[in-house]
């Protein structure tokens, strides 16, 4: 079975930094990886997703991430924060059965 | 606006209690998944269903089931309630063609059992 692991359940930053989640995955087959976003009282929205290629991948509101396949890590980055980033968020893999494991979430909280 | 849609949005139940929460897929996605969110963790898999047959279950026992419907809309049925089964239950959509297709998620539904 795959796991994955959010080193950091919370995250404060100023307003305009930048901001590292890190993610630490375990498979022992090819896996497919994601970030999702969750506001309050809200479902998940995607960011980004790894599936193959580029190991640097964008997604949107200005987030990336880095695919490093030696280190199982996929870390999510934002050079300049905003207010509105304030949320929660999970990294997840998907392997062949399409079912998604997700971590355990880091809250990103935004300080004026 | 990802078009998965779920109802209700709240629902309080009794202990020992059956409920049944919805979801109505995404047009042209066949496929449906169900994730229990108990407060502070993420999302658990609770199984999945592909054109009306579950093709995957995660580590919940036999009281949660389900349907998918000809139309790809699913049911979530959990018997017995118990206190432990509070939490968001989301649903998810997408279509199982390859792998790595994204999912997209409903609202969810806060479940509170008393």
């Amino acid at each position: 079975a795959q796991s994955v692991t959010q080193l950091d359940s919370q995250v404060p930053v100023f307003e305009e930094a930048p901001v590292e989640l890190r993610c630490n995955y375990s498979s022992s087959v090819s896996v497919y990886l994601f970030w999702y976003v969750q506001y309050p009282n809200q479902g998940l929205q995607l960011l980004l997703k790894y599936l193959s290629g580029s190991t640097l991948v964008k997604g949107i509101n200005g987030f990336e991430a880095e695919f490093n396949k030696s280190q199982t890590s996929f870390h999510l980055r934002k050079p300049s924060v905003h207010i509105s980033d304030t949320a929660e968020y999970f990294c997840a893999v998907s392997d062949w059965t399409s079912q998604f494991y997700f971590g355990t979430g880091t809250s990103l909280t935004v300080i004026p | 606006e990802t078009g998965v849609t779920q109802s209700p949005t709240h629902l309080i139940k009794t202990r020992g209690q059956q409920v049944t929460l919805r979801c109505s897929s995404q047009s042209g996605h066949n496929t449906v998944s169900w994730y229990q969110q108990a407060l502070g963790q993420g999302p658990q898999f609770i199984f999945q269903y592909y054109r009306e047959e579950e093709n995957g279950r995660g580590n919940f026992p036999p009281r949660f089931s389900g349907l998918q419907f000809p139309n790809y809309s699913s049911e979530l049925n959990v018997n017995a309630l118990e206190l432990d089964d509070s939490a968001l239950y989301l649903c998810a959509s997408r279509t199982l063609q390859g792998q790595g297709t994204e999912a997209f998620f409903g609202q969810g539904t806060r479940l509170t059992v008393v």
